[in-house]
């Protein structure tokens, strides 16, 4: 039972341009969510995070959008650079439970 | 340490030996996780430890699977009589501690090959 769930394995955009990752997820119970960005023979590193009390989280060129009514969040980069090339990882937590429910990933490229 | 180290980066072994990875987390971190990740997967969940207690092992996938973390600071995780089926991506990652925040750091990760 995937409670997170990332459906586009990958995106690729044009340099400069929005990019925008998906996430969906069936936890109602989930309070806290988290995006991290993976270079090969790394680890993921984390990105940004949102809590659901909010619906919006930004920081610089990243932003987080959370609908609970929806169960789905999205992650917007713009512009979009060539460093951002990687795999993206959404993850859910339940507040005191700990361990993080990660979405397969997405992969974006970003095209020069 | 600056970041949270694993040892071996590789591992390749023959189905029915035993392995033990290493996990050094950062060390002002109290808590540290053991994630298992397929190829063209997000990690999963396995195990977890607030300094030496291990409060949920749930997602361990058999008892041939245990950790151990006996003085808060180094975790390992081993695997006993290994299967084909167990060869993953082993991740471990450490945070501040259970009241957050809660962004976990990663490791590189042990890739754990069962021939």
């Amino acid at each position: 039972d995937q409670q997170v769930k990332q459906n586009s394995p990958s995106l690729s955009v044009q340099e400069g341009r929005i990019s925008i990752l998906n996430c969906d997820y069936t936890n109602s119970m989930f309070d806290y969510f988290l995006w991290y960005k993976k270079y090969p023979a790394e680890g993921p590193t984390f990105l940004i995070s949102i809590s659901s009390i909010k619906d919006k989280n930004e920081d610089g060129r990243f932003t987080v959008f959370l609908n609970k009514s929806a169960k789905h969040l999205s992650l917007h980069i713009v512009p979009s650079q060539p460093g951002d090339s990687a795999v993206y990882f959404c993850a859910a937590i339940i507040q005191g439970a700990q361990k993080l429910v990660f979405g397969q990933g997405t992969r974006l490229t970003i095209n020069p | 340490g600056a970041g949270v180290s694993q040892s071996p980066r590789y591992k390749v072994t023959k189905r029915g030996q035993d392995v033990t990875l290493r996990c050094d987390p950062i060390s002002s971190h109290a808590t540290l996780y053991w994630y298992q990740q397929a190829l063209g997967q997000g990690p999963e969940f396995l195990t977890y430890f607030n300094y030496e207690a291990q409060p949920d092992k749930s997602g361990l996938p058999s008892d041939r699977f245990s950790a151990e973390r006996p003085e808060g600071s180094i975790s390992t995780l081993t695997i006993q009589r290994t299967e084909q089926r167990d060869s993953a991506m082993y991740r471990c990652a450490s945070s501040l501690g259970a009241g957050g925040p809660f962004e976990q750091f990663f490791g590189p990760g042990t890739r754990l090959t069962v021939l």
